[in-house]
């Protein structure tokens, strides 16, 4: 069983809307947590990163939560737009990295 | 951050044959990967390339299937030996400066086995 579960596994909206990316893990002990995008053709890209200490962070339109107490995060996508299409992946680092297997986002016009 | 060229970016192969992938840094560094991603599926670490010596290999992954080299700081090459159809995948080279810096990819080459 992959220790960093990403739902939903592919997520279709209308541009402009929001959305919401869910990752869960097991992964233990904790490091860190990134987000990355991966948009086809391409090497996944960081967005962000939480650490242990940290509860929100934001890059732009992107927002990244964790709760290291019930060990979840989420990633929140504001006004959409559609360069967002891509792959999420969440990357959960411990004694190594574990990755989840992402979640596919279609923006449609 | 790092800019890093991976060739070839395509190819496809007839089985037992070998592919040799290449990955250039634009800057030296430390720490150097190759995962290889199959479709819907989660990337998967095949080995830390190290250089001047052999790569460490993750549990699956064999250095006679898959030969790795780093002759310097910039450069490393993967080989994909007598491949099999069960061997196309997208396979991607990555770079930290350490452990708590985030990884940056290669644009991955995409193999087909025939």
């Amino acid at each position: 069983k992959n220790q960093v579960e990403q739902s939903p596994q592919s997520l279709i909206i209308l541009e402009g809307k929001n959305c919401t990316l869910q990752c869960n893990y097991t992964v233990s002990p904790f490091s860190n947590l990134r987000w990355y995008k991966q948009d086809t053709g391409r090497g996944p890209v960081s967005l962000t990163i939480m650490t242990f200490s940290e509860n929100t962070k934001s890059n732009g339109r992107y927002t990244a939560t964790l709760d290291a107490d019930t060990k979840q995060s989420s990633l929140h996508i504001t006004a959409s737009q559609l360069s967002d299409s891509a792959s999420y992946i969440c990357v959960v680092t411990s004694n190594d990295m574990r990755f989840g297997a992402g979640t596919r986002l279609t923006v449609k016009p | 951050s790092a800019v890093i060229s991976q060739k070839p970016s395509r190819d496809i192969c007839q089985r037992g044959t070998s592919l040799t992938i290449q990955c250039q840094v634009d800057s030296q560094v430390t720490m150097m990967f190759w995962y290889r991603q199959q479709p819907g599926q989660s990337l998967t670490l095949i080995a830390t390339a190290n250089q001047g010596s052999e790569a460490t290999y993750e549990s699956g992954f064999v250095i006679d299937k898959f030969p790795i080299s780093r002759p310097n700081l910039t450069f490393s090459t993967l080989t994909v030996s007598n491949m099999s159809p069960e061997d196309s995948s997208i396979y991607l080279c990555s770079v930290a400066r350490d452990r708590d810096s985030p990884l940056h990819f290669g644009n991955g080459t995409r193999l087909t086995v025939t």
